[in-house]
């Protein structure tokens, strides 16, 4: 079984001050992450993904996350927030199974000042 | 690269009124598809996948049916709709291993 945890289901930031999202993940086997972004009304965006290879991803718009499986977490960085950033965030995963099924985590949403 | 296509964006429908939401893919062949619902302010709850023509597995034991009758087709339908059943429904896709590529997404508010 496989399991996600978003620990803040609200964050707010300043733009041009950097932004952590965390995510715990539980999985029976070698796991997949991603991120994904929902502006609202919008369907979901993919950000980001680790699929075993190098541990720090590098995703689109200056987001990248590290994935440390020694604390089973996998959080989503970026240096600097921009006023666009605002949106939720979803991590999630998947144990690679037949079925490609993904577990949600139940969201972060991400509010920017100016 | 794949494509996922929905619509209608929008809809509103009384209660007790059937209801068909129409996904399509492009870019890609035999994709594994899935339907998600996400109601206000929470996650996405999955409703069915399917991995080919005619194959619908259901997650969740509701007023909803799926059905799979072309490879880049998946439609959710309902004889009959409930209020409960007013969310942001989702269309997903993937024909590889990893991460699932979304649709715009249809919001459906039974009144």
């Amino acid at each position: 079984a496989q399991s996600v945890t978003q620990l803040d289901s609200h964050v707010s930031v300043s733009e041009g001050t950097p932004v952590l999202l965390r995510c715990n993940y539980s999985s029976s086997y070698s796991p997949s992450l991603f991120w994904y972004v929902q502006h609202p009304n919008k369907g979901l965006q993919l950000l980001l993904k680790y699929t075993s290879a190098a541990t720090l991803v590098k995703g689109i718009n200056g987001f990248e996350a590290e994935f440390k499986k020694s604390e089973t977490s996998f959080h989503l960085t970026k240096p600097s927030a921009h006023m666009s950033d605002a949106a939720e965030y979803f991590c999630v995963v998947t144990d690679n199974n037949a079925g490609n099924m993904l577990t949600f985590g139940g969201g972060t949403r991400l509010m920017v000042k100016p | 690269s794949q494509t996922i296509h929905q619509w209608p964006a929008t809809l509103v429908q009384p209660v007790g009124s059937p209801l068909s939401l129409e996904c399509t893919v492009e870019g890609t062949s035999n994709p594994n598809l899935y339907w998600y619902r996400q109601a206000a302010g929470r996650g996405l709850q999955l409703l069915f996948y399917s991995v080919g023509i005619g194959q619908i597995s259901s997650e969740v034991p509701q007023n909803l049916s799926a059905s799979r009758p072309q490879d880049r087709q998946f439609i959710l339908s309902s004889k009959k709709l409930l209020l409960s059943d007013s969310g942001f429904y989702l269309c997903a896709g993937t024909s590889g291993p990893y991460e699932q590529y979304f649709g715009p997404g249809t919001r459906l508010t039974v009144t």
